[in-house]
This record gives structure tokens, sequence and C-alpha cells, in this order.
């Protein structure tokens, strides 16, 4: 069993749509991080959090560490939101700790 | 600033032959990381510097592959001999350890590998 699972595994969208994509992970963490993989492959780190909520633009970030849990939202979602996002947590207190969620496929049709 | 800057961006060897990646971090930051990607396994963590030093290579997956980062702003992947499966884009990160931008990862474009 992967100890970073995150849902669904593919998503499609209507334009405007209010999204949602879940992370569960079962070890204990100092920070989790949220990553955007564009169509054209880079990764863009989209948020680091290890408690409460972070909001930048359109997206959203909150984590509930008793639950072991992190959700990213985006709002108005937009064609270009299309992406693969990662979900990674750091663990055991080291930067380079990192262990990554398979992704979600995000697709917003227009 | 560039970014983290990797070469090549492509790369076709034959297998057995030694395959080097390379990666010049974000100036001022001082830990760089390398990770594969596949499509089996998702992303990987292969190995993490701080400030030059090798500080966990346990992702490392065998001998054949060996990393250095001689100095702040180069560092190197190397795979002798290379074999199909290793076959997958690897990318290289750098965060700083300090300031607003803390232990945020910034990414490389990738290289990706095809070993025939």
């Amino acid at each position: 069993k992967n100890e970073v699972e995150q849902s669904p595994q593919n998503l499609t969208a209507q334009e405007g749509e209010f999204i949602t994509i879940n992370c569960s992970y079962s070890v204990g963490i100092s920070a989790l991080h949220w990553l955007q993989q564009h169509p054209g492959g880079g990764i863009v780190s989209l948020f680091m959090l290890s408690s409460g909520k972070k909001k930048h633009g359109r997206l959203i970030a909150t984590i509930n560490i008793q639950e072991k849990h992190s959700s990213l939202h985006i709002t108005a979602s937009h064609p270009r939101d299309s992406a693969v996002y990662i979900c990674a947590v750091n663990y055991g207190g080291s930067q380079g700790n990192l262990i990554f969620g398979k992704g979600t496929k995000l697709s917003v049709k227009p | 600033d560039a970014g983290v800057i990797q070469s090549p961006r492509h790369e076709v060897t034959e297998m057995g032959q030694e395959v080097t990646l390379r990666c010049k971090p974000i100036s001022g930051h001082n830990s760089l990381f390398w990770y594969r990607q596949t499509m089996m396994r998702g992303l990987e963590l292969l190995i993490y510097f701080n400030n030059n030093v090798p500080i966990d290579d346990s992702g490392m997956p065998e001998d054949r592959f060996s990393a250095k980062m001689p100095n702040a702003s180069f560092s190197t992947l190397k795979i002798q001999p290379s074999e199909p499966r290793d076959s997958a884009v690897y990318f290289c990160a750098s965060s700083p350890r300090q300031g607003r931008a803390k232990n945020i990862q910034y990414f490389g474009a990738g290289t990706r590998l095809s070993v025939l």
C-alpha cells in the first residue's frame, strides 16, 4: 500500500467548476507539498504546508494533521488548470525524506 | 534568475553506455535533489545534497548510479552502465534553507532518457 494516496486518479471538469483533490498519508510528517505538473512535463511547487490552510489566487490547500489528510481546491476552474497534481510528504524531520503520491490528472473542458 | 537548468533535455543511448545528466541549481540555494519519474512508479527521490554534501542516497537504485556535487553551482547524475529499465525522466530540483521560500523546491525541466 502506498503511504501517500491521492483521489481521484483522474478528474474531468467543466470550466468554472469548483474542484477538490484529496491526499491521505499514513506516516508522521513535518510538511506536505502540492506540486503541479504541466502537460509539457514541467513541475511547479504550489504549496508547502504543515498546518491549517494556504491560499494563492484560485488555489487553496488545507491540511488536517490529526486526520492525516490534505485537500487542494481550485475555484472557478479554467482549461489552463489542466495538469497532474501531485501530493508529497516530508517525513522523519528531514527535508529530503519525501514520499510522493501517484498524482491526480485533471482535465478542465471549456 | 534562469531557474534550475538541466542538460541535456533528451538523451537516447544504447544499453551499456555511460550516461551523464547535469544540473545547475538556482544561485544561493543550499539543497539539491535528483528525482526519477516513470509511469509505473511515479516520482522517486534518488539523492539529495545539502551544501554540496550528499545527505541521503538511499533512493539510488543500485551501484550503477552515482551523483556528485563538486561545487554549489553544479551537479551530475551518472549511470554506468545504462540499462533499458533506466529509461525515465530525471528531474533536478533545488531549494533554499532559509528565507520565505525555505524548503520549497524549484524543479528543472527534466531530462528524458531513453536507453535502447
